[in-house]
């Protein structure tokens, strides 16, 4: 069962398209987070927030931006996108206290 | 240096092995210690989450932490096919919301 929702899965897209990737869960988590993961790497930090109307930047430098309207909602966005940008990008929740992680099944991206 | 290391694999055993993964790290403030299961085109799915040193059993899982040697292990017994996918190990401090991550290991089961 799924409870964080990612869409779209898969996407291919051309150089200097603005995209947007959703995540929404279900679990009534506060903490949300994005990662980026490629192959054979780390899991690298690129966003998070704590709650409605917080938003941080994560470890890693990225063009892209996110905004928490909604607790439930966390989509990110990229306003041109560029080969760079190819990767696959995860949403997570985090319940309270020192709960672990849980990840959506991400989204693939590729620029060409 | 990276705060977590963990081997990149590929890892393949043949059905029914004790398979063990491992992850060294540098950071001893480090307190919960989680391991991940990773199938191809899937995200992360925890698979045990432990506190502090010790051992804990689920199933055909045990995770192992060893925090005076900054190295913590998950054994995998009766391996079957199902099991063939990459392991990330993670870990994070107390009260802090940052979640460092290995690079994750492949293993392959093979029937």
């Amino acid at each position: 069962e799924a409870d964080i929702y990612q869409t779209p899965r898969y996407l291919v897209i051309g150089t200097g398209k603005k995209i947007t990737l959703e995540c929404s869960q279900t679990m009534g988590h506060d903490k949300m987070y994005w990662y980026q993961q490629d192959p054979g790497m780390e899991l690298h930090l690129i966003h998070y927030s704590y709650g409605v109307n917080s938003t941080e930047k994560g470890d890693l430098s990225s063009e892209s931006t996110v905004s928490r309207i909604r607790t439930e909602h966390f989509p990110l966005t990229l306003e041109s996108a560029r080969p760079s940008h190819t990767s696959q990008y995860l949403c997570a929740t985090r319940g309270p206290h020192n709960s672990p992680l849980h990840f959506g099944n991400g989204t693939r991206l590729t620029v060409t | 240096q990276k705060e977590v290391e963990q081997d990149p694999g590929p890892l393949s055993v043949p059905e029914g092995a004790i398979v063990s993964l491992n992850c060294t790290y540098s950071n001893s403030a480090f307190q919960y210690f989680m391991w991940y299961r990773q199938y191809s085109r899937k995200g992360p799915e925890l698979l045990m989450y432990t506190y502090s040193s010790g051992n804990k059993e689920d199933g055909r899982f045990t995770a192992q932490v060893d925090k005076s040697s900054k190295y913590i292990s998950l054994f995998i017994r009766d391996s079957q096919p199902s099991d063939s996918a990459t392991y990330l190990c993670a870990m994070s401090g107390t009260g802090g919301f940052k979640t460092i991550f290995g690079a994750g290991t492949r293993l392959f089961v093979k029937a």
